[in-house]
């Protein structure tokens, strides 16, 4: 079964601290993605990353990096968190594009709130 | 950026009953996919459906391509408590280094025993 884990479940930071979001697969995905949940809004693109050192913006990318050293690991990063980006965060990863048979597997989630 | 209108927003019924949602887009897609995320959990898929007018099943879980490609249906038969959570529809372009998905809004599922 593919794993994607992020490592923490719930975080609490203080506006303008620097935060990282870390997430791990262990299937060898070559596309890794960072996804923001609000209800009412769904689920949508931060950035995603197709390759090792590759990154695209997604939807909403502002406010928001990352980082992706190693293919199976991708980092989120707030470089001065705001409390709107309270949210809950979603790491997903799936095979190279273009192939009917890479749906998304998600971790399960990391729950930030800035105060 | 683009998001995907999913009806309805939420739904409370009572156990055995059937569920309906749809989610709609003004663009077409080649791929709709069907997502539940359990309580305190990342979504699943449950189906993935890959031609226009297809209808697919997955147990209890029915699901249709809409013929415009446009839309798309999702039905439960006979809900069970374990049915709780939030269900996304999203749909899929291909083309490009990725199969980058546009999800719905969800539909908030609360299943009465």
């Amino acid at each position: 079964d593919v794993k994607v884990t992020q490592s923490s479940r719930y975080l609490v930071k203080r506006t303008g601290e620097k935060v990282f979001l870390e997430c791990v697969q262990d299937m060898d995905h070559e596309n890794m993605f960072w996804y923001r949940q609000d209800p009412g809004l769904g689920l949508r693109l931060i950035y995603f990353s197709y390759d090792v050192k590759m990154k695209e913006k997604g939807d909403i990318p502002e406010g928001y990096s990352v980082s992706r050293e190693k293919k199976e690991r991708f980092s989120l990063i707030l470089e001065s968190a705001s409390t709107n980006q309270t949210s809950m965060y979603l790491c997903a990863s799936s095979l190279a594009g273009g192939s009917y048979n890479s749906p998304l597997h998600f971790g399960n989630g990391t729950r930030l709130t800035v105060t | 950026g683009q998001q995907l209108n999913q009806s309805p927003q939420s739904m409370f019924i009572q156990e055995g009953e059937d569920v309906s949602m749809n989610c709609t887009s003004s663009s077409i897609f080649n791929t709709w996919l069907w997502y539940k995320q359990d309580p305190g959990e990342g979504p699943v898929l449950l189906i993935a459906l890959y031609k226009a007018g297809e209808l697919t099943s997955n147990g209890r879980l029915t699901a249709q391509f809409g013929i415009t490609r446009k839309d798309s249906f999702l039905n439960i038969s006979a809900s069970i408590p374990s049915d709780v959570g939030i269900y996304f529809c999203a749909g899929q372009l291909y083309g490009g280094a990725t199969n980058k998905l546009i999800f719905g809004t969800g539909t908030l599922l609360a299943v009465q025993p």
